[in-house]
């Protein structure tokens, strides 16, 4: 079985600051990693997403995600954030041998202040 | 279609009543999931169907929930005798199956308030 975790509930950041939303996964066998972003009233659409290959995975709005094995990790980042970033994010996982079903943390809520 | 599409986008139903959700996906997706976010909530599996069969019904809360998929494709999932936990978001997410999982397309979601 797979679990995520994401630490921070909300993350409050200003305006073209930096950002950093956390997550950490468990599994006893290989994953395949993703990002979703929810906008208000809205569905979940994919942020970026990790299969193979580069540990370092660019994705839509500027966002990137760094894969880290050793630290089961799979942390967001923006170098700088804009208004229209707030939203919640979520991280999932889904092993990459078998399954069809994505585990999904308990997302962030990110609130970009001006 | 385009995209995932869920009716009602909302719906309010007093406690008691049963509901209907439902659920038309991408053309071609053969697997659909059904999740819920409740309040403050991450997202709670609910069913997985493999065109019309549910191999993974786990996530179903009680059996006042069940959920069908006729020809592959529309998904209804029914709530019977509505009762206040029930309320929240019910999002729907198909992807296109062959052997591996590269992430979901979802809906928007229905918005469930029970009164």
């Amino acid at each position: 079985a797979q679990s995520v975790t994401q630490l921070d509930s909300q993350v409050p950041v200003f305006e073209e600051a930096p950002v950093e939303l956390r997550c950490n996964y468990s599994s006893s066998v290989s994953v395949y990693l993703f990002w979703y972003v929810q906008y208000p009233n809205q569905g979940l659409q994919l942020l970026l997403k990790y299969l193979s290959g580069s540990t370092l995975v660019k994705g839509i709005n500027g966002f990137e995600a760094e894969f880290n094995k050793s630290q089961t990790s799979f942390h967001l980042r923006k170098p700088s954030v804009h208004i229209s970033d707030t939203a919640e994010y979520f991280c999932a996982v889904k092993p990459n041998n078998a399954g069809n079903m994505l585990t999904f943390g308990g997302g962030t809520r990110l609130m970009v202040k001006p | 279609g385009a995209g995932v599409s869920q009716s009602p986008s909302n719906k309010v139903t007093e406690k008691g009543k049963d509901v209907e959700l439902r659920c038309d996906p991408i053309s071609g997706h053969t697997a659909l999931y059904w999740y819920r976010q409740s309040l403050g909530q991450g997202l709670e599996f609910l069913i997985y169907f493999q065109g019309n069969s549910a191999p993974d019904k786990s996530g179903l809360p009680s059996d006042r929930f069940s959920a069908e998929r006729t020809g592959g494709s529309v998904s209804t999932l029914t709530i019977q005798r509505t009762q206040q936990e029930d309320s929240a978001v019910y999002l729907c997410a198909s992807s296109f199956e062959q052997g591996q999982t590269y992430g979901y397309t979802f809906g928007s979601g229905t918005r469930l308030t029970v009164v």
